[in-house]
Formats: C-alpha cells, structure tokens, sequence
C-alpha cells in the first residue's frame, strides 16, 4: 500500500536554527497538508497546498513557517527561526483529491526537539 | 465551521469487557468522519472511516464505530478490549467546505487493564 513518507523521523535543533522537514506525498495524490502535535496532545492543522500554493493555513502557520514543493515528488516544511515551543511531532499528510473519501494518507510523523 | 469533540480525556476498561470512545461532531453538510489511534512515539494509523452509508462502520483490529445522525455522534466500540488496545484515540472530521483539512478532535486516551 502507498505510503506517506517523512524525513528525519528525528530532529533535535537549537533555537534560533533554521529547519527543514521533508515529506515524500503518494505519488498520484495532489493535495499535501503539515500538522502539528505537541507532545500528548490534539493534532492540529498548519497548512494546506495544492497546485504550487497554499490553499489554507491556521493561525499557528505564521511568518517563520513556510512550505514548497521544490520537485515533483518532495514537499517540505520550513521553520525559519525555531523556538523552545516548536517542539512537536509534525506530520505531513496527502490526498488524491477533494473528496473525503478518496485515499487522504498520513505519514508517520517527524519529532522536532528545539533545545 | 466543523468541529468534533471527545468528552473523555480517559477511559478505562478491563480486558475482555467492551470499550466505547465517545465522539460528537458538528458539521454543515455531510460529515466525512474518521477514528485515528496513536500508540506511544509512533504516528497517527487510520482505523475506520464513515463517508455514506450503512451506519455501523468496521474498521481495522476489530474495532467498529457507530454513525448517529440525530444525536450527531460517532462512537467508537469494541466488544471485547486487549490490553494492546491502550493508545490515544482521535476522533476526526474533514472539513469539506475549505481546504480539506482534517479537524482532530482532542483525544481520549484508552487504558485497558489485564
């Protein structure tokens, strides 16, 4: 079955530092989103992008975050000057299309540690 | 705007008794909802997905969910708990009317004691 892929499954980063977290969607899905889980507690939306834009993004998705889709297979989220509050699991997700039901996908998570 | 709700921060059940996670939902339109679980340092698993339909939905290790469109609910259930079922449940909903996100509900976390 596709999968969802993400890059590093571990991330540990001093404040201030730039970083970058990568996610490898399904390979025909054309929807890609970034959430967010603070260690034990609800997942929340960041962002939504599709045809090489943004189409939605919560009030936690500010200045110092920022996504792309460098290639035709990467997606990536960058924070540009990370904070103690950071610290989440953050996961990439895609899906094929705007129906609910058709093949919305998660990856498995990349734990950023901002120390 | 879509919401969903978990009213249990916790449950707990023995092995072998039936367990019930409670989700409510408010949606505008048809509700597209889902059940995640989360087992300790690991990433969100798809259980179980209700989109239209029959009402009782069966999803993966056993577990099935119970769509109530009058009492706008989305139960979770299990006739018979294993200890290997303790984990964090989220109830979820996607929202059809923006960008398709999924809104989490806060979770409830399932303990089952042998």
């Amino acid at each position: 079955e596709p999968e969802v892929t993400q890059t590093p499954s571990h991330q540990v980063t001093q404040m201030g530092q730039e970083v970058i977290l990568r996610c490898v969607p399904i390979s025909n899905h054309l929807y890609f989103y970034w959430y967010r889980q603070i260690l034990g507690q609800k997942v929340e939306f960041l962002v939504s992008f599709y045809n090489n834009e943004i189409s939605e993004k919560s009030e936690i998705f500010d200045d110092q975050f920022s996504v792309e889709r460098p290639d035709g297979s990467n997606f990536t989220l960058k924070i540009r000057s990370t904070k103690l509050e950071d610290s989440a699991m953050y996961f990439c997700a895609s899906s094929l299309g705007r129906q609910g039901a058709v093949g919305y996908t998660f990856g498995s998570g990349t734990r950023l540690t901002v120390v | 705007a879509q919401s969903v709700a978990q009213p249990e921060d916790q449950v707990n059940v023995a092995e072998g008794n039936p367990l019930t996670v409670k989700c409510t939902y408010s949606v505008s339109g048809n509700p597209y909802l889902f059940w995640y679980v989360q087992y300790p340092n690991r990433g969100l698993q798809f259980l179980l997905k209700y989109i239209t339909g029959d009402n009782l939905v069966k999803g993966s290790y056993g577990f099935e969910a119970e769509f109530n469109k009058s009492q706008t609910s989305f139960h979770l259930k299990k006739p018979s708990a294993l200890v290997s079922d303790s984990a964090l449940y989220f109830c979820a909903v996607r929202d059809v009317t923006g960008g398709f996100k999924t809104i989490f509900g806060a979770g409830t976390r399932l303990f089952v004691k042998a």
